[in-house]
């Protein structure tokens, strides 16, 4: 079985600050990783998820992430933060089975 | 064009009554899903169906029942509503069940139970 957590519930972040947004996943098979946002009143949608290969993945609106064996985490990072960056960020895995694991959410609040 | 549509957006109604929600998708996708989002934001799954046939069913009450009657529609039924199933449903979709397919949601259903 696997299973997600995302070590901040909420972020509050300056707009132009860089940001990390942390989380870690437990399984006993390989894993893929994904990123996904959601913004106010909508549905997620993904930023970028890890397959394999370069374990630095970049994906949309800026944002990167990090996948570390090791450690079993898989970061997100946004070297400077806009106001419309203020959403929801849910990270997730797969890796067995049918069944996509969510974290509970990271609230990332971007402040002027 | 909506890639995965739902409706109704919106959805009150009292305790004791039966709604549906319905689900489209114009991707071409084989794979679709709901999931079920509380108020802290956390997103369950509860039923995926590849290519009308269901793969994941996941311990939510019988009075839930999906209904797929082809591959770009996926329906949920619920009976005899609960204060407890007030939540945001989301349908997603994916092009298939491979584990590295990324989901497609919709823009959610509010439910509200009073």
């Amino acid at each position: 079985a696997q299973s997600v957590t995302q070590l901040d519930s909420q972020v509050p972040v300056f707009e132009e600050a860089p940001v990390e947004l942390r989380c870690n996943y437990s399984s006993s098979v390989s894993v893929y990783l994904f990123w996904y946002v959601q913004y106010p009143n909508q549905g997620l949608q993904l930023l970028l998820k890890y397959l394999s290969g370069s374990t630095l993945v970049k994906g949309i609106n800026g944002f990167e992430a990090e996948f570390n064996k090791s450690q079993t985490s898989f970061h997100l990072r946004k070297p400077s933060v806009h106001i419309s960056d203020t959403a929801e960020y849910f990270c997730a895995v797969r890796g067995g089975g049918f069944k996509t694991i969510f974290g509970a959410g990271t609230r990332l609040f971007v402040k002027a | 064009d909506t890639a995965v549509s739902q409706t109704p957006k919106y959805l009150v109604t009292q305790m004791g009554n039966d709604k549906s929600i319905k689900c489209e998708q114009n991707l071409g996708h084989d794979t679709m899903y709901w999931y079920k989002q509380d108020s802290k934001k956390f997103l369950k799954i509860m039923f995926s169906y590849n290519n009308k046939e269901l793969i994941i069913n996941e311990t939510v009450p019988n009075r839930f029942s999906p209904k797929s009657p082809d591959k770009a529609h996926l329906n949920l039924h619920i009976n005899s509503l609960e204060l407890g199933d007030s939540a945001v449903y989301f349908c997603a979709s994916s092009r298939s069940q491979g584990m590295s397919e990324t989901q497609y949601f919709g823009p959610g259903t509010r439910l509200l139970v009073l």
